[in-house]
């Protein structure tokens, strides 16, 4: 199947500084990539949807000059926690779909702010 | 709003027994539905993938089913083995193609040996 890269796979940072998120589909094109949210024994829930040359869409309640999403060419999307906070520690994850079908997964990022 | 539920929860079985997983939808309107394996600590892995008008997918020793008009789909795992312990999530995407995902919260399987 296609593959999806993410990086860094882990990161701890100190309070109010920032981290950046880096999404990769590395043999297909993927023109939408996803991003996706998941806490301590919950869901994975969408946190906004990355739009190659244009300005991603988020979901209610998600902060978008707090998550900086970039997604400036067809295979690359970034994610950036700005002003990072404890309660933005979470495990970070996103997607995209080859061929608008199958959605495959990066292997995500476990963010823990101190 | 679309919601995804995933029973049981948790689950434990012996090594060699065969078992279902279960997912139910609200909303019938779904394009397709996807069976990803998650490990602890780990990314998603693709299990399996239902278009909207399939009844079952099969790889291997799982096989998903799918009843749309009921809202609900079955991941069956036979003869299972340690190497199956994770946390199983079903999840679907709305009534296009390309779009995001909605998850259950997964049943987390234990196989002892």
């Amino acid at each position: 199947g296609a593959v999806v890269s993410q990086h860094p796979s882990w990161v701890i940072c100190k309070s109010g500084t920032s981290v950046k998120i880096e999404c990769r589909s590395l043999d297909f094109q993927a023109t939408t990539m996803f991003w996706y949210r998941q806490f301590p024994k919950q869901s994975l829930m969408l946190m906004a949807t990355s739009n190659e040359g244009s300005k991603a869409t988020y979901e209610q309640g998600v902060e978008k000059d707090k998550f900086l999403i970039n997604h400036a060419s067809l295979t690359l999307s970034t994610l950036t926690v700005t002003s990072a906070h404890p309660e933005d520690s979470s495990f970070y994850i996103c997607s995209a779909n080859e061929m608008n079908t199958e959605a495959f997964f990066g292997q995500g990022t476990r963010l823990t702010v101190v | 709003k679309q919601e995804v539920t995933q029973i049981p929860a948790a689950l434990s079985v012996p090594e060699g027994e065969n078992l279902v997983l279960n997912c139910s939808f609200t909303d019938s309107a779904i394009y397709n539905l996807q069976w990803f394996r998650q490990d602890p600590g780990k990314g998603l892995t693709s299990l399996l993938l239902i278009q909207s008008s399939q009844r079952e997918q099969t790889s291997g020793r799982l096989n998903a089913s799918l009843d749309k008009s009921s809202g609900r789909s079955t991941l069956y795992i036979a003869a299972s083995q340690p190497g199956d312990s994770a946390t199983y999530l079903c999840a679907v995407s709305l009534n296009q193609a390309g779009t995001a995902l909605i998850f259950g919260k997964g049943t987390t399987l234990s196989v002892s040996s």
